[in-house]
This record gives C-alpha cells, sequence and structure tokens, in this order.
C-alpha cells in the first residue's frame, strides 16, 4: 500500500525479553518520527529520523530504548530487557519533510505481560 | 517547558449542532498548531495545520481552528457535527526545527442521534 506500515500490528512479550517494532514509511519520505501512546493518553514523542541520521532522541526513556533507520528507509524500534511500563501503542509517522504533514501507521500494540 | 493542554477529556454533541474543542498551548517561539483526529485502533490523520499568516485555518471534513496567540489557544470548531466525526482529537504543537512534537492528551467526540 501507500501508506505507513507497521509490523506487528500487536505484539505480546513476557517482561524481560526483547523486542523489535518494524515502520516502513512512505517511500521517498526523508523524516520519520515514532511515539509512544500509552492508554487513554497522546502520543509521546520517542525519536527523530532525517534519512539515515538520527536527529533527535531526546524522547527515549531510557537506554533499553532503540532506534535504528540503517538505510533511510525501515526504521526498526527496539526494547530491550521489557518491563510492563512499556506497555503502549507505538506509532510511527514518516513525512515528506520535516515542515511537512506526517502520516501516521496504525501502530503496534505491544503488552508486557 | 513545552505542553499541550486539551482541558476536555470527553465531549458529547447532537448530530447537527456546533463543536468547539479547546487547546492551549505553552512554548516559547513561534508554534507550529497541529489538530489530528485517531478512530479506533488507527493511526493519527492530520486535520489541519497552522504555520503562519491568517489565524483561521481551514482543514478537511469541514473542520477550522483558529489561532489566538493572546489565549495561547488553539481551538477546533466545526459548524455541524455529523455521526461520522464520532473519535478522538489531539491538538500539537511542533518544535521550531520540526525535530519534535508535542501533543494533548486527547479530547473524545461522542455524538448522539
Amino acid at each position: 500500500g501507500a501508506g505507513v506500515s507497521q509490523s506487528p500490528r500487536y505484539k505480546v512479550a513476557k517482561r524481560g525479553q526483547d523486542v523489535a517494532l518494524r515502520c516502513d514509511p512512505i517511500s521517498g519520505h526523508v523524516s520519520l518520527f515514532w511515539y509512544q501512546q500509552a492508554l487513554g493518553q497522546g502520543p509521546e514523542f520517542l525519536t527523530y529520523f532525517q534519512n539515515e541520521a538520527q536527529l533527535d532522541k531526546s524522547g527515549l526513556p531510557s537506554d533499553r530504548f532503540f532506534a535504528e533507520r540503517p538505510e533511510g528507509s525501515v526504521s526498526t524500534l527496539k526494547i530491550q530487557r521489557t518491563q510492563q511500563e512499556d506497555s503502549a501503542v507505538y506509532l510511527c509517522a514518516s513525512s515528506s519533510d520535516r515542515n511537512q504533514p506526517q502520516h501516521f501507521g496504525d501502530g503496534t500494540r505491544l503488552s508486557i505481560l | 517547558a513545552q505542553s499541550v493542554t486539551q482541558p476536555d477529556i470527553h465531549i458529547t454533541v447532537s448530530e447537527g449542532a456546533s463543536l468547539e474543542l479547546r487547546c492551549n498551548y505553552s512554548y516559547g517561539a513561534t508554534p507550529y498548531l497541529f489538530w489530528y483526529v485517531q478512530s479506533p485502533g488507527q493511526g493519527l490523520q492530520l486535520l489541519l495545520k497552522y504555520f503562519s499568516g491568517d489565524t483561521l485555518v481551514q482543514g478537511i471534513k469541514g473542520f477550522e481552528a483558529e489561532f489566538k496567540r493572546s489565549q495561547s489557544s488553539f481551538n477546533l470548531r466545526k459548524p455541524s457535527v455529523h455521526w461520522s466525526d464520532a473519535a478522538e482529537y489531539f491538538c500539537a504543537v511542533g518544535a521550531y526545527n520540526f525535530n519534535k512534537f508535542y501533543f494533548g492528551s486527547g479530547t473524545k467526540l461522542n455524538v448522539k442521534p
């Protein structure tokens, strides 16, 4: 499709496991954002990429969170040693440039047991 | 510190009635302001944005918003609500360099027949 694609749509993991969440942005979009959306809350900024460069990672909650976009297209958000408070929907958004509208994926709902 | 406040958690209006959703922001520089809509299990869709110029901006689906610098507000309005407008609405402010975005906690809109 032509939109932002995120996989998996749902992920259940046991506390302490590592998880990897994938985002396929719209082709040609240089800007890519990751957000964390807790239940009943608005999205909280995690990190921003322009092409392969991670320009802002100030929103990552701890050093257990790591994001990459090695070739400037697909991005992966990795969470190590997951904890229950990591349970949330993780949203990815891309835009053709940083000041252009963001297109959001449907998110990955992560549940940590 | 940058923040966005949406004072109304839930709002119920009758179909055909007018709607106003409130948004107040705190940001040290000229804000870039956005309204998004989110249906259950979906990502966010941009309704409208304000960067500069005319303080009354028109968006999709018949929505408009007015930027009032003196009140630090960016309220969303629609003259006549349709049942399909039932969703959650998020106000957001973008940093000056568009590297980061701050979202409010959202307002859930219910539409009565």
